[in-house]
């Protein structure tokens, strides 16, 4: 399995509050996702990472924002947490050559009250 | 926009019977890869299988197979000699061979029941 850990794995929190997810993996892949799954929606990408400090939005990335400053570690943040944002989200990363599938962490549940 | 549809929310199989899932997606490229994942109730996301767009031959793993038809834009899993570990939510995802990133775009799922 690919060495991919998200934290936390549960939280709850209040509307208004802010909210940090961290990824972190250990095979040194180039790309680095946070998807959100929602029932009938699937998967959606909110942001996604190409390398240290590069970063660029995906198809839900209002109200998130993303850093990455070491190759390993890949933190979402949620400034304001909305009842809206109530999700459970992955972390995914791939590598840069082949057909590109994603390796998934084990899902972080979040629920904003 | 590339979009991916799964028409059928749910599926159900006997146990040791053949089911298949539908996938359809829509793109104007011609180079790309197509994957199916399986979620499971531990919720980890499993890569099934993929296919890449290039090869006219279908991919086949194990028990698992595809039917891949590139001018009709679709991409259907057969699960053979189906098996209660097979249980879980399918999803088929779409991705350009030259998208930066790999990003790839799901479809809605497919929640397959198998019965015993």
């Amino acid at each position: 399995d690919a060495g991919i850990t998200q934290s936390p794995r549960h939280k709850v929190t209040e509307t208004g509050t802010p909210v940090t997810l961290r990824c972190h993996q250990t095979e040194n892949h180039r790309y680095m996702y946070w998807y959100r799954q929602d029932p009938g929606h699937g998967l959606r990408l909110i942001h996604y990472s190409y390398g240290v400090k590069d970063t660029d939005k995906g198809e839900v990335s209002d109200g998130y924002s993303v850093s990455r400053s070491k190759t390993e570690d890949f933190l979402l943040t949620l400034e304001s947490a909305t009842s809206s944002q109530t999700s459970v989200y992955f972390c995914a990363i791939s590598e840069s050559h082949g057909p590109g599938e994603l390796f998934f962490g084990e899902g972080s549940r979040l629920t904003v009250l | 926009a590339q979009t991916v549809t799964q028409s059928q929310p749910e599926m159900s199989v006997q146990e040791a019977e053949t089911v298949t899932l539908s996938c359809t997606y829509d793109t104007s490229e011609s180079d790309y890869y197509l994957f199916w994942y399986k979620q499971p109730p531990s919720r980890q996301m499993i890569l099934v299988i993929r296919q890449e767009a290039y090869k006219q031959q279908n991919a086949t793993e194990n028990r698992f197979s595809v039917n891949f038809q590139k001018a009709a834009k679709s991409f259907s899993l057969k699960i053979s000699d189906s098996q209660l570990g097979d249980a879980a939510m399918y999803f088929c995802a779409y991705r350009r061979s030259y998208n930066q990133g790999g990003k790839l775009i799901f479809g809605q799922g497919t929640e397959l029941s198998v019965k015993p």
